[in-house]
Formats: structure tokens, sequence, C-alpha cells
């Protein structure tokens, strides 16, 4: 019953740094999310993926990257983080496209130095 | 495109009275779906209620209930009998329904609730 599971949960990187953002659920949710929330702002769509294989941009998709090779995994690579990206990384999945909502992780907070 | 607003960036409320969040949406679609999260600082996004368009009847969780104005396209979230364990960030959300599969979920910038003891 873990549900959305993110790791790591803090992270501080340095300019120009790479990284890997983990995401696992154990739902069977064929839909993934990756979210980011920057401060006193609501949540903007980075990249999702409707099942193992498949994965499209979202809003702001520039300077990362995702793969999917399993349902249960959804990881969001990071290549020479930039000041801009710090923010906190929210990972999700759904039924049904989301229609009856998402079940989010807990959120990783990135700082780029 | 479709926008969320929520006006109040924040509110408080005494502990055990009412206190309505407001939320209005801009869309040219007649058929979506709209939700409550409550972000607690844990972090954590927690579903609180969905309301299907569609659907004319308001949609109720316990203490919490909503009033969905379709034509006024305000969809304000009514929090009774407030506790402290309700304090949080609150964001609207909207989803299209239009087309199947993954559609995203376009958030307002969020109201932050402080209840008083």
């Amino acid at each position: 019953n873990a549900g959305v599971t993110q790791t790591p949960k803090f992270r501080i990187l340095k300019i120009g740094q790479s990284m890997t953002l983990q995401c696992a659920q154990d739902m069977n949710h064929n839909y993934m999310y990756w979210y980011r929330q920057d401060p006193g702002m609501g949540l903007k769509l980075i990249y999702y993926s409707v099942g193992a294989g498949i994965t499209d941009k979202g809003e702001v998709p520039n300077g990362y990257n995702v793969s999917r090779s399993t349902t249960e995994d959804f990881p969001l690579r990071l290549e020479l983080a930039a000041p801009s990206q710090t923010s906190v990384y929210f990972c999700a999945s759904s039924l049904l496209g989301g229609t009856s909502g998402y079940t989010f992780g807990s959120g990783t907070r990135l700082t780029v130095v | 495109a479709q926008t969320v607003t929520q006006s109040q960036p924040e509110m408080s409320v005494q502990e055990a009275e009412t206190v309505t969040l407001s939320c209005t949406y801009d869309t040219s679609e007649s058929d979506y779906y709209l939700f409550w999260y409550k972000q607690p600082p844990s972090r954590q996004m927690i579903l609180v209620i969905r309301q299907e368009a569609y659907k004319q009847q308001n949609a109720t969780e316990n203490r919490f209930s909503v009033n969905f104005q379709k034509a006024a396209k305000s969809f304000s979230l009514k929090i009774s009998d407030s506790q402290l364990g309700d304090a949080a960030m609150y964001f609207c959300a909207y989803r299209s329904a239009l087309r199947q599969g993954a559609q995203k979920l376009v958030f307002g910038q969020g109201t932050r609730l402080t209840i008083n003891p």
C-alpha cells in the first residue's frame, strides 16, 4: 500500500550537474505524470506517460527527459541543472487518465546553486 | 487554454467555524472535471473532493462540500466545523473531459488556509 514513492526527498545540485528523480507506483496505474511546483504557484506539467514505452511533453519540458520502461517506474532526468529548475517536483499516477484525480508522491525539493 | 484562478492567497478561520475558498475557471468546454486538493506542510497532495461538470448536484465529502456554478464558472469549497488538521494549502484544479487518455490537471495558484484555535 505504498502508493507513489519519490526519491530523494531533498537534493542540492550545482549548476551544470545532472541527476535523476525516481518515481515508482504499486497501484498498476497506466498513467504517470511529473509536475513542478514553484513558490506561490500551482503545479505545472513537465512530462506524462500513458503506459510503458510511451511518453509525451507537458507544458514545461525543456531541460528534462523521461523514460518509462515499466508500468511501475517513471524517472525524471535533469540534464545540466540551472537555477530556474529550483522547485518542488511531484510525481503522480492515475487510472482512467485522471478523471478520478491523481495519486501524488510526497515530492522532491530540488535546489540548484 | 483553460485557466484556473484562486483569488484568495490566504484565508483564516476560527476552529469549529465554516470557511469558503473561492475558485473560478475559464473554459470553452462543456464537459470537464473539477477537483480540490489539500497540501499540508508535509507537501503531500491529497484529493479532497471531485465534481463532474455534467452533474448538477454539488459534491460532498463529510465536512467538505462544493458550490458548483457552471454558468458562472465558479467552484468554491466549503469546509464546515473547521479543525486544526485542515490547515494547509488548497488547490483547485481542472481537467478536460473532451478526449480520453492522459489529460493534464490545470491548477490554480493555491489558497493558504490557517485555522485559529
